[in-house]
């Protein structure tokens, strides 16, 4: 199993652009979500999806967004991308009590 | 969801116990208490969890305080690969969130 995937690996983007972070798990998880991580922080939740189909906010939404069309995948969508958004982002997908975590995106938006 | 108090940082010698403790005194009772390490540039891995009574394995022990206000992860022997930052989470397992804190940083000297 390659477990959780992430692409890109970096990424700079410029202020106003857009894009997706992708993630795949091949676990066959319900769960997935997404977190940020800025520096010298503990992680923070975005965005979360219980299965295919319904996704639901997290504690940090706002200017992202999210669809799960299917188990395997869970895109994050960045709108607009702002300096606020520089950030690591991690990818996860959980069953019972275990998680298991992407190797994550490093993003910069200047 | 319950406060979490960890040291900011802590160092150990390679070959040594080191003792990482988490307080957590506002658990409730369906709560296990996870912990997860983050390698530096990596996601978060799993490490172990518990409920009541201590819990080893392959990476850890986890020694529970019987009021569960409080718990420590132990290494028994710490490589130079142990460096990273420790989580102390919990966790009721409704699959909502894991809320990370900032943890602990071990650093570990050869």
């Amino acid at each position: 199993n390659a477990g959780v995937t992430q692409t890109p690996k970096f990424r700079i983007l410029k202020i106003g652009q857009s894009m997706t972070l992708q993630c795949t798990q091949d676990m066959n998880h319900n769960y997935m979500y997404w977190y940020r991580q800025d520096p010298g922080m503990g992680l923070k939740l975005i965005y979360y999806s219980v299965g295919a189909g319904i996704t639901d906010k997290g504690e940090v939404p706002n200017g992202y967004n999210v669809s799960r069309s299917t188990t395997e995948d869970f895109p994050l969508r960045l709108e607009l991308a702002a300096p606020s958004q520089t950030s690591v982002y991690f990818c996860a997908s959980s069953y019972s009590r275990g998680w298991y975590f992407g190797p994550g995106t490093r993003l910069t938006v200047t | 969801d319950a406060k979490t108090t960890q040291p900011n940082s802590m160092e150990s010698n390679e070959e040594e116990p080191v003792h990482l403790p988490c307080n957590h005194s506002t658990i409730s009772g369906t709560d296990y208490i996870h912990w997860y390490r983050q390698l530096p540039s990596q996601g978060p891995e799993y490490v172990i969890h518990g409920l009541t009574s201590n819990v080893n394995n392959r990476m850890a022990s986890l020694a529970i305080a019987e009021d569960r206000k409080s718990s420590t992860l132990i290494l028994h022997r710490a490589t130079l690969r142990d460096a990273a930052v420790y989580y102390c989470i919990p966790y009721g397992g409704s699959q909502g969130n894991l809320i990370f804190g900032k943890g602990t940083k071990l650093s570990v000297k050869p």
